[in-house]
């Protein structure tokens, strides 16, 4: 079956780093995307990686590796704004999203 | 700036009523989805359009059926409302071709539906 896994829930301090992982096991392989999602509002997206490797946007970072069916998100400086839930998804063969259940991210001053 | 606008945040209906979830985009976008999200779940993709008049199945189109008369509006109704319907309805758009769904989706900020 397909399936994406990411940690429920992380914690994180205020101007820290902190990566979340996701990994992924689907039919096919044509994506990988980040969502972010503030508690009572719509996702937004923040990054599509398809390549392996490192894409930076400015303090959010998303990596690839295909080969062992793994991405995540790095966020550095930490602000409190950041806390949310982050969502990866992976685009299958068929060209159909499959949603990991989203880690929850507090962050404590 | 693309915007997403579902119908109604907050909904409270009892079994049995039907239900009309309406969402509508302003970017003409060719696809739109529904999608339901419960906690502990990933988002479950239950139907979505990428024409006018045009609809597929995503993976729990059981109890509901879609509409999409206009490009910019796509309507999700639950013929007859029950219990393990009760979840938050998250409507999107995306402006990519059918033949490339990599595009960003664009969401609406959803509709917490509770059938009591």
């Amino acid at each position: 079956g397909q399936n994406i896994d990411q940690p429920t829930e992380m914690t994180a301090t205020e101007g820290a780093i902190v990566q979340i992982n996701c990994t992924y096991q689907t039919s096919g392989f044509n994506g990988l995307f980040w969502y972010q999602q503030h508690a009572g509002e719509a996702p937004t997206f923040l990054s599509y990686n398809v390549l392996d490797g490192l894409e930076e946007k400015g303090r959010f970072s998303s990596f690839l590796s295909r080969s062992k069916g793994y991405s995540y998100l790095l966020l550095k400086e930490l602000q409190m704004k950041d806390s949310a839930s982050y969502l990866c998804a992976a685009l299958d063969s068929n060209y159909q999203l499959i949603w990991g259940a989203g880690t929850k991210l507090i962050i404590k001053p | 700036d693309v915007k997403v606008t579902q119908s109604s945040r907050y909904l409270v209906k009892r079994t049995g009523e039907k239900v009309f979830l309406e969402c509508v985009q302003d970017m003409d976008h060719e696809n739109m989805f529904w999608y339901r999200q419960d906690p502990g779940l990933g988002l479950r993709l239950i139907y979505f359009s990428y024409d006018v008049k045009m609809k597929e199945k995503g993976d729990i189109p059981e109890g509901y059926s879609v509409s999409r008369e206009k490009k910019e509006r796509f309507s999700l109704i639950l013929e007859s409302a029950s219990t393990n319907q009760t979840s938050m309805y998250l409507c999107a758009s995306s402006l990519s071709g059918r033949g490339d769904p990599t595009g960003e989706l664009f969401f609406g900020e959803g509709s917490r539906l509770t059938v009591l």
